[in-house]
């Protein structure tokens, strides 16, 4: 099956920085690539996606980037804010027959200090 | 359009009792998954509902089990409850029949045993 590996498993960065998350995939089959958002005592929040068929894709100050060959995608996170904080997980899905539903990574403890 | 509903949101039970849990999916989506949380084995994937059949399912015992209603409403069910069943309990509804259709989650039921 499918296996996703995150890091950093913390990541703490000046308010105004940028931050960058990166997650490994092992199933070459894995073409959707969500991105969740959990804040303490709340639920996963789907912050934003990308399928196969693209390289990058952009929402406001997120944006993830996929390399198939490598089998990476990452997430980045410019001007953070104080409201970034949070737990932040990957995962991937494969299509077709059989597929099991989203493998997550373990999480990045993204701290913002102002 | 009001999100996904679990209830109840906290549960105590004891060893070796069953338990069972409640999610209405947004509505209008026709697909619910069902997942485990806990600190050291982060979201694990447990089964997938589309139309009342089961279309996935991942690596947990039989004393899982799920189905789904007509009206796409879901429940769990956890028989022979053991200590390492405490966990947060989510569940995510997505629209459509595609495998890759962004998945959003409750806020989970949080299920400790005793």
């Amino acid at each position: 099956g499918e296996n996703v590996e995150q890091h950093p498993s913390t990541l703490s960065v000046q308010e105004g920085d940028s931050a960058v998350i990166k997650c490994t995939y092992s199933d070459s089959a894995s073409n959707y690539f969500p991105w969740y958002k959990q804040e303490l005592g709340k639920r996963p929040q789907l912050i934003i996606d990308i399928r196969s068929n693209v390289g990058e894709k952009k929402d406001q100050r997120i944006a993830v980037t996929l390399n198939k060959t490598a089998k990476h995608f990452s997430l980045h996170i410019t001007e953070t804010q104080p409201e970034d904080s949070a737990v932040y997980f990957c995962a991937a899905r494969a299509t077709g027959g059989g597929a099991d539903g989203l493998t997550f990574g373990k999480g990045t403890h993204l701290i913002i200090q102002p | 359009k009001a999100g996904v509903t679990q209830t109840p949101r906290y549960l105590i039970k004891t060893r070796g009792q069953q338990v069972t849990l409640s999610c209405s999916p947004i509505s209008g989506h026709r697909s619910v998954s069902w997942y485990q949380q806990t600190p050291g084995q982060g979201l694990q994937f447990l089964f997938e509902y589309f139309s009342e059949t089961q279309r996935n399912k991942g690596n947990f015992p039989g004393r899982f089990s799920g189905r789904q209603f007509s009206n796409s409403r879901s429940e769990m069910n956890v028989s022979t409850l053991e200590l390492g069943d405490s966990a947060l309990y989510l569940c995510a509804s997505s629209a459509g029949q595609g495998i890759n259709q962004p998945q959003h989650f409750g806020d989970g039921t949080r299920l400790s045993i005793l």
